[in-house]
């Protein structure tokens, strides 16, 4: 049962254009949500996170949205450069998990010069 | 401040036999988390460690054990290893939680014979 669910595999856009990525879950006891970037053969690298008192949290280039009634979370940016290319992951947690995150599968974003 | 490090980042071992793996936190991080990825499974959590008590516990068979020393470091240990514990192991820390990011080591390769 996964409860979340990152449900594009891979993404391309072109250089200065935005990238949207979607992120939806089922727990409706989730309340903070992450959004994390991975390099091959590399940890992953925290972006932004949003609780769910918000709607919208921004920092430079990356916007995530949140929609709550519809449990789904999304990441912006833009615009978008070579260096974004990458693997990026959602995670979900809520306050009686402690710092237990459940991760989307993660989706592939390639930026083309 | 240094990241999270994480010894050793490549294992070769043979199905049967047990593995530690280490973890050494950012300097002033009291909790610990550990996570599996595999191709198939993606990002999973195994448990997390904070001010050396199992905070919380994922859903994998009891071969999977760790533990916090009272400098935060944490290591977790693998007995029995089987083919299917192959996976990147990643290690995660945060100031104490939860809604903290968390920040992730670079991980430990094992690869099980």
């Amino acid at each position: 049962d996964q409860q979340v669910k990152q449900n594009s595999p891979s993404l391309s856009v072109q250089e200065g254009r935005i990238s949207i990525l979607n992120c939806d879950y089922t727990n409706s006891m989730f309340d903070y949500f992450l959004w994390y970037k991975k390099y091959p053969a590399e940890g992953p690298t925290f972006l932004i996170s949003i609780s769910s008192i918000k709607d919208k949290n921004e920092d430079g280039r990356f916007t995530v949205f949140l929609n709550k009634s519809a449990k789904h979370l999304s990441l912006h940016i833009v615009p978008s450069q070579p260096g974004d290319s990458a693997v990026y992951f959602c995670a979900a947690s809520y306050v009686n998990a402690g710092n237990m995150l459940t991760f989307g599968g993660g989706t592939r974003l390639m930026v083309k010069p | 401040k240094a990241g999270v490090t994480q010894t050793p980042r490549y294992l070769i071992k043979t199905r049967g036999q047990q593995v530690t793996l280490s973890c050494s936190p950012i300097s002033g991080h009291r909790s610990v988390s550990w996570y599996q990825q595999t191709p198939g499974q993606g990002l999973q959590f195994l448990f997390e460690y904070f001010s050396e008590t199992q905070r919380n516990k994922g859903n994998f068979p009891g071969r999977f054990s760790g533990r916090q020393f009272s400098n935060s470091r944490s290591e977790m240990n693998v007995s029995t290893l089987e083919l299917g514990d192959s996976a990147l192991y990643l290690c995660a820390s945060s100031p104490g939680g939860p809604f903290y990011e968390q920040y992730f080591g670079p991980g430990t390769r094992l690869t099980v014979t």
